[in-house]
């Protein structure tokens, strides 16, 4: 069974303030998605990482999916009251169905 | 381009009863995928429908069952609701894959069911 485990599962910081989210596993991913939810909405896609290594950037969030493709971490700088919410990643296995196994989240309060 | 819209939002069943939950995908989507959401917690994979036929199974009952139409609409059906099912349904569209990469989903808001 392929787990994704999220660090920190709570985070509440002060508007301004830089923040690291984590996302591991000791299984290996042929992509990684990032996605933000908000109270009684879906979540929604930020990013897709695919290559191990790589890095991507939008905007203050910065994303990156490690060398062996077992994990990612997300970065945000100067955080604003706007990225309050969940952040949920998700790994995809590849296969015929491309299912997506999630991490349980973690949720980000930036305060004003 | 529209997004994936669900229906109803909200409802509300006893347990023992049944339930169909609708979703229409993103002009242009042709896979459909389910996910329980329960308090707390990230998204489960129930199923996926790929052109009319399922395309891979979660770790659920077969109480869950589900269609996809020639219009690539979905419906997730569940019978005998238990308490435990309580959650937020989502349903997420998709193109195919691209050189075997999935480059994401689109969700739509669920379908908030409580089972009483």
């Amino acid at each position: 069974t392929q787990l994704l485990e999220q660090s920190p599962q709570f985070l509440s910081i002060q508007e301004g303030e830089n923040l690291t989210v984590y996302c591991n596993s000791s299984s290996v991913f042929s992509s990684l998605q990032w996605y933000r939810q908000e109270p009684g909405e879906g979540p929604v896609l930020l990013v897709t990482v695919v290559t191990g290594g790589e890095v991507k950037k939008l905007k203050r969030l910065t994303f990156q999916f490690g060398d062996a493709r077992k994990d990612s971490s997300l970065h945000i700088t100067a955080a604003q009251p706007g990225d309050t919410g969940l952040y949920l990643c998700a790994g995809n296995s590849g296969g015929s169905n491309y299912k997506l196994t999630f991490g349980k989240g973690t949720l980000l309060t930036v305060n004003p | 381009e529209t997004g994936v819209t669900q229906s109803p939002t909200h409802l509300i069943k006893t347990r023992g009863q049944q339930v169909t939950l609708r979703c229409s995908s993103q002009s242009g989507h042709n896979t459909v995928s389910w996910y329980q959401q329960a308090l707390g917690q990230g998204p489960q994979f129930i199923f996926q429908y790929y052109r009319e036929e399922e395309n891979g199974r979660g770790n659920f009952p077969p109480r869950f069952s589900g269609l996809q139409f020639p219009n690539y609409s979905s419906e997730l059906n569940v019978n005998a609701l238990e308490l435990d099912d309580s959650a937020l349904y989502l349903c997420a569209s998709s193109l195919e894959p691209y050189r075997g990469v999935n480059y994401g989903y689109t969700f739509g808001s669920g379908t908030r069911l409580t089972v009483v």
